[in-house]
C-alpha cells in the first residue's frame, strides 16, 4: 500500500515569513495529493490539492509543487498570519477513488 | 448548510461497554467516511459508504468494530466490546458523487476508554 511521510513534524515561524511542508510517497500509481489543515478541536479541512497532470497550483497565499519523478509534493504558504497556526496534512491516492493515505501532520505556529 | 454533524462530541465509557458514535452527513451527499484519528497512527480510513452500502472496509481494525448507514442521512460507527486502545477521535466526513474529491470532515468524536 501506500507510505506518505512528511516533515517538518513542527514548524515556528514568524508572521509574514513563508512556510514549506515537505511530504514524500512511495505508490508511483497515486495520482492526487491533498492538503488538509486541521484547527484544534475541528475536522480537517481540503485547502489546496493537486493531481499529477501539474507540476504546481497556487490559490492566494498558498502553493502545492509535485514532483512525480521524485515522489514528492510540498506545501508552500507565504506571508504567513496567526491564523495559519494549524496542524496541516498531506495525502496521496487515487483521484476519483475515495481511500486517501495520510502523512503524520506537520504543527505550524505562526508567531505574531 | 450545517456541515456534518457528530454526536457525541466526547464519549468516556469503561472497558467492556458498547460505544456507539453517530453522523449525520451533509445532505445531498452520497459517500460517507469514517475515520479514526490517533497520534500513534495519525488519520486513517475505517470504511466508507456509497448510497448507503458499505464499499470498503478493509480498514476497520477488528470484529468489535461496526458500521451502519440505515439511511442517507444518517450512520453509526460501534464498538463492542471496546478497550482502552480504542481511545482516540473519530471523524465522519462525507462528499457529493460528483467527481470531485473534497470531503467535508465533521468537528468528531473524542473517545476515552478506560
Amino acid at each position: 500500500g501506500e507510505n506518505v511521510e512528511q516533515h517538518p513534524s513542527t514548524l515556528s515561524v514568524q508572521e509574514g515569513d513563508s512556510a514549506v511542508i515537505k511530504c514524500t510517497y512511495s505508490d508511483s500509481a497515486s495520482n492526487y495529493f491533498p492538503w488538509y489543515k486541521q484547527e484544534l478541536g475541528k475536522g480537517p479541512q481540503l485547502i489546496i490539492d493537486i493531481r499529477s497532470n501539474v507540476g504546481e497550483k497556487k490559490d492566494q497565499r498558498i502553493a502545492v509543487t509535485l514532483n512525480k519523478t521524485a515522489k514528492h509534493f510540498s506545501l508552500h504558504i507565504t506571508e504567513t498570519q496567526p491564523e495559519d497556526s494549524a496542524v496541516y496534512f498531506c495525502a496521496a491516492g487515487l483521484y476519483n477513488f475515495n481511500k486517501f493515505y495520510f502523512g503524520s501532520g506537520t504543527k505550524l505556529n505562526v508567531k505574531p | 448548510d450545517a456541515g456534518v454533524i457528530q454526536s457525541p462530541r466526547h464519549e468516556v465509557t469503561e472497558m467492556g461497554q458498547e460505544v456507539t458514535l453517530r453522523c449525520k452527513p451533509i445532505s445531498g451527499h452520497d459517500y460517507l467516511f469514517w475515520y479514526r484519528q490517533t497520534m500513534m497512527r495519525g488519520l486513517e480510513l475505517l470504511i466508507y459508504f456509497n448510497n448507503n452500502v458499505p464499499i470498503d472496509d478493509s480498514g476497520m481494525p477488528e470484529d468489535r468494530f461496526s458500521a451502519k448507514m440505515p439511511n442517507a442521512s444518517f450512520s453509526t460507527l460501534k464498538i463492542q466490546p471496546s478497550e482502552p486502545r480504542d481511545s482516540a477521535v473519530y471523524f465522519c466526513a462525507s462528499r457529493t458523487g460528483n467527481v470531485d474529491n473534497e470531503q467535508f470532515f465533521g468537528p468528531g468524536t473524542r473517545l476515552t476508554v478506560l
